[in-house]
């Protein structure tokens, strides 16, 4: 079945502490990115990915990292988690043709930092 | 950056009725996107609107761009109450650096009352 998974689906952490939240997709899109989702304020971009080894910015970056060693997994990484990093955060891919095309989301990943 | 508003910001109708929102936006694009999301959970794309088309449907769906005014409009026709959901548009840069940019709107939450 074709689809982008995301672990854990929920947590919650303290401040500071390092934690990862995976995203794999089994479709072989080159296209990956991850948004956070805040009441009022509908998904923003963290990062993207074009393809293998080529990440870049979103509108929401501060506080997150992310690596694109293999074409299907696209880590995000919070060094040092603070409380307004509590989110939910989704995982999207896609084919990259004329453009992006259509992503498929994860889950979401709800994360509360305290 | 506000790109990509939405209004209105809730909708309310009844069964059977025609439903539209409208996204504006402020930068070049390459494609206009919707998507659906029924309550915290994972956003479904609905349809792809290219920079070049005026017009696109999708069964009940029907997206109009107009990139003079740099908006879109999606209507759903004959609604039902499975349509209850928050609809998103989401705009891709059309080039440069930032050409893997999506950004989303701040949704609009339609209600339809069975």
């Amino acid at each position: 079945e074709a689809q982008v998974t995301q672990n854990p689906r929920y947590l919650i952490t303290v401040t500071g502490k390092k934690l990862t939240v995976t995203c794999s997709q089994n479709m072989n899109h080159e296209y990956m990115s991850w948004y956070r989702q805040d009441p009022g304020l509908g998904l923003r971009q963290i990062y993207y990915s074009m393809n293998v080894e080529v990440t870049d910015k979103g509108d929401v970056p501060e506080g997150y990292k992310v690596s694109r060693k293999e074409k299907r997994n696209f880590p995000l990484i919070l060094e040092s988690p603070s409380p307004n990093q509590t989110s939910l955060y989704f995982c999207a891919s896609s084919f990259v043709g004329a453009g992006v095309d259509e992503q498929f989301f994860g889950p979401g990943t709800r994360l509360t930092v305290l | 950056s506000q790109q990509g508003e939405e209004d209105p910001q809730a909708l309310s109708i009844q069964e059977g009725e025609n439903a539209t929102m409208n996204c504006s936006y402020k930068t070049s694009i390459n494609n206009l996107q919707w998507y659906r999301q029924n309550s915290g959970r994972g956003l479904v794309h609905l349809i792809l609107i290219r920079s070049n088309e005026r017009e696109k449907h999708s069964g009940r769906l029907r997206v109009t761009l107009d990139t003079s005014k740099k908006s879109s409009s999606l209507l759903i026709t004959a609604s039902r109450a499975a349509d209850t959901a928050s609809y998103f548009c989401a705009t891709q840069n059309a080039g440069g650096t930032s050409y893997g940019k999506l950004t989303f709107g701040q949704g609009t939450i339609l209600t339809v009352h069975p």
